[in-house]
């Protein structure tokens, strides 16, 4: 089955620094790669993904870059801000027979900004 | 719209009680998920529904743990015997299907389970 290792697993900023995670897979079938963003105390939520056809996405201040050769994937966010705090998860996953999708999560990685 | 509701938001039990946690998915979506999150930890898969299909239950830890789909809507997942390594953070996520651009997962807020 599907391996994602996440790094680093806590990363400390200072507001208006950029901040990057990296993730990597194992299985080269896989084809969506989501990233969600909790909050203390809420559910993960979606921020950006991005499919095997693509190499770099961008949504405001967060991209996502990916480099199916090496297999790895990351996360950019420029200009942080405190709100940005939260706990980020990277996913991958490829589509199963029968349309199955059960994406494997890296472990979090702990963002704090600091004003 | 609705999101992903859970109930209930917190529960605490006394080890070898069954405990049954609700996931009312956002309405048309067709697949639901349940994961557990011990703190600090990352997403563990437990179950998947999708469609009329039959679940896929790999994520499962042990026997003690069921689940349920009731008319492709609510779910229940049930702990008998708790134990208190059970204690952690149920969360329940919907999505439209598995298909290409369809497969965004919503989650809810979570049950936070602890046993005594």
């Amino acid at each position: 089955g599907e391996n994602v290792e996440q790094h680093p697993s806590t990363l400390s900023v200072q507001e208006g620094d950029s901040a990057v995670i990296k993730c990597t897979y194992s299985d080269s079938a896989s084809n969506y790669f989501p990233w969600y963003k909790q909050e203390l105390g809420k559910g993960p939520q979606l921020i950006i993904d991005i499919r095997s056809n693509v190499g770099e996405k961008k949504d405001q201040r967060i991209a996502v870059t990916l480099n199916k050769t090496a297999k790895h994937f990351s996360l950019h966010i420029t200009e942080t801000q405190p709100e940005d705090s939260a706990v980020y998860f990277c996913a991958a996953s490829p589509t199963m027979a029968g349309g199955s999708y059960i994406p494997t999560f890296g472990r979090g990685t702990s963002l704090i900004v600091h004003p | 719209g609705a999101g992903v509701s859970q109930s209930p938001s917190n529960k605490v039990t006394e080890k070898g009680k069954d405990v049954e946690l609700r996931c009312d998915p956002i309405s048309g979506h067709t697949a639901l998920y349940w994961y557990r999150q011990s703190l600090g930890q990352g997403l563990e898969f437990l179950i998947y529904f999708q469609g009329n299909s039959a679940p896929d239950k790999s994520g499962l830890p042990s026997d003690r743990f069921s689940a349920e789909r009731t008319g492709g809507s609510v779910s229940t997942l049930t702990i008998q015997r708790t134990q208190q390594e059970d204690s952690a953070v149920y969360l329940c996520a919907s999505s439209y299907g598995g298909t290409p651009g369809s497969e965004t997962q919503y989650f809810g807020p979570g049950t936070r389970l602890l046993v005594l």
